[in-house]
């Protein structure tokens, strides 16, 4: 089945320590979002990458980067993480232009920071 | 910009009765997309239903319908026949229909969400 797989579901890093989360699909669509998640909240949206065009959130710390080297993958990357960055992070995706299209979300990956 | 508002944070059903959640949105456009999806507890967010702001008619999936007030600017989701594999968040969300090209893609405005316990 087409899907959007997260890698992996639980993060474990320390304080300050570099990390990777990494999403990938097989519905060969050309949107693709990071949103943070805290516990009983709304997903926020970070970014999304529409082909290779990366389009920051004006709210989103310097701190979270993101590259997608082709249509099916996508990273995020914590370059300090601070205890408030402790979330679950969502990748989801979108065939942009298809009107009512909804996007597809991944199972997410759960981050601790200790 | 517009905004998404769920006033139930917990709602509570009996199994087999049915429920109503509630949202409302604001907006100056004409023309957009409403969604319901839900979240299990450590599950995926999967789509529930959607609906067109241009049809008039209130979109309906199996045992999930929704009442699509345009003018009052609601969105309610009716669950009915309510089951134990129904208890999660449902998040409520609007897109806008209009084509911004790639600074907007298909983005999402959510609510707060409503967390739904199912009573066996």
């Amino acid at each position: 089945d087409a899907m959007v797989i997260q890698n992996p579901r639980y993060q474990v890093t320390q304080f300050g320590k570099p990390v990777t989360l990494s999403c990938s699909q097989t519905l060969n669509h050309n949107v693709m979002y990071w949103y943070q998640q805290k516990s009983s909240q709304a997903p926020k949206l970070l970014f999304h990458y529409y082909d290779k065009d990366f389009n920051n959130e004006a709210d989103t710390p310097d701190n979270f980067q993101s590259r997608r080297p082709n249509t099916s993958f996508c990273f995020l990357d914590i370059r300090s993480p601070g205890l408030g960055d402790a979330a679950m992070y969502l990748c989801a995706t979108s065939r942009a232009g298809l009107n009512n299209q909804p996007q597809h979300f991944g199972d997410g990956t759960r981050l601790s920071i200790l | 910009a517009q905004t998404v508002t769920q006033s139930q944070p917990e709602m509570s059903v009996q199994e087999a009765e049915t429920v109503t959640l509630s949202c409302t949105y604001d907006t100056s456009e004409s023309d957009y997309y409403l969604f319901w999806y839900k979240q299990p507890p450590s599950r995926q967010m999967i789509l529930v239903i959607r609906q067109e702001a241009y049809k008039q008619q209130n979109a309906t999936e199996n045992r999930f319908s929704v009442n699509f007030q345009k003018a009052a600017k609601s969105f309610s989701l009716k669950i009915s026949d309510s089951q134990l594999g129904d208890a999660a968040m449902y998040f409520c969300a609007y897109r806008s229909a209009g084509i911004g090209g790639k600074s907007s893609g298909d983005k999402l405005t959510f609510g707060t969400g409503t967390r739904l316990a199912v009573r066996p």
